[in-house]
């Protein structure tokens, strides 16, 4: 399989900071997306961005796929945004999604 | 409503049992995943079915067993041979490969599974 590397692996924030979540895969893949997976465990799909940029209200992702990485933006976070932020991309004609092992953020009021 | 339905959301199991979680999808998506997360961790495949009665081992298929009879059922069993079934389990559903939209993966809320 591959590799998905995630950092920082945990990250505090201060209501109303801004941060930068990376994903880093050891080969190419298809189908990157983000989720968030909240307090009680559900994973709520955030990207689906094989490439290029994407904006949804304080959310940004982007991805340049020949360098093998994305990154999550999060502008102005709340409180709301705590939770786990993971990663994932498709192996090319495997149909196997492999996920990193997540970016923990809490962020304080 | 459309989406991945689990059962239960909590299950005790003693040592030695076989135990059965339900996965039913109303998404029309041929390719369905089982997935264990164990805490503070990612997520880790136990097997994935691309379409009807036909499913491949993840990377952690020992100890597991599933059938896929129906597109829209996943059934995981958690058997004997698992020494270590304490876990969250999240099964998923998606297109699969091809689809001219992108293959998108979506969940459903998890079952934990703990072992007394």
């Amino acid at each position: 399989g591959i590799q998905v590397e995630q950092s920082p692996p945990d990250l505090i924030l201060q209501e109303g900071a801004n941060s930068t979540l990376r994903c880093n895969f050891s080969d190419s893949v298809n189908n990157l997306q983000w989720f968030h997976q909240n307090p009680w465990g559900q994973l709520i799909n955030l990207f689906y961005i094989p490439s290029g940029t994407k904006q949804n209200g304080r959310l940004s992702a982007t991805t340049v796929a020949t360098e093998r990485y994305s990154l999550l933006y999060i502008s102005s976070s709340q409180t709301t945004d705590s939770g786990v932020y993971f990663c994932a991309g498709e192996i090319y004609n495997f149909n196997k999604f492999y996920f990193g092992s997540g970016t923990k953020l809490n962020v304080k009021p | 409503d459309g989406g991945i339905t689990q059962s239960p959301k909590y299950l005790f199991r003693k040592e030695g049992q076989n135990v059965t979680l339900s996965c039913e999808q109303n998404l029309n998506h041929d390719a369905m995943y089982w997935y264990r997360q164990d805490p503070g961790q990612g997520l880790r495949l136990i097997y994935y079915s691309q379409i009807v009665n036909d499913f491949q081992k993840g990377d952690i298929a020992e100890g597991y067993s599933v059938s896929r009879e129906k597109k829209e059922s996943f059934p995981l069993t958690v058997t004997s041979a698992q020494k270590n079934p304490t876990a969250f389990y999240l099964c998923a559903s998606s297109y699969g490969q091809g689809y001219a939209a992108g293959n998108t993966i979506y969940f459903g809320e998890g079952s934990w599974l703990t072992v007394v």
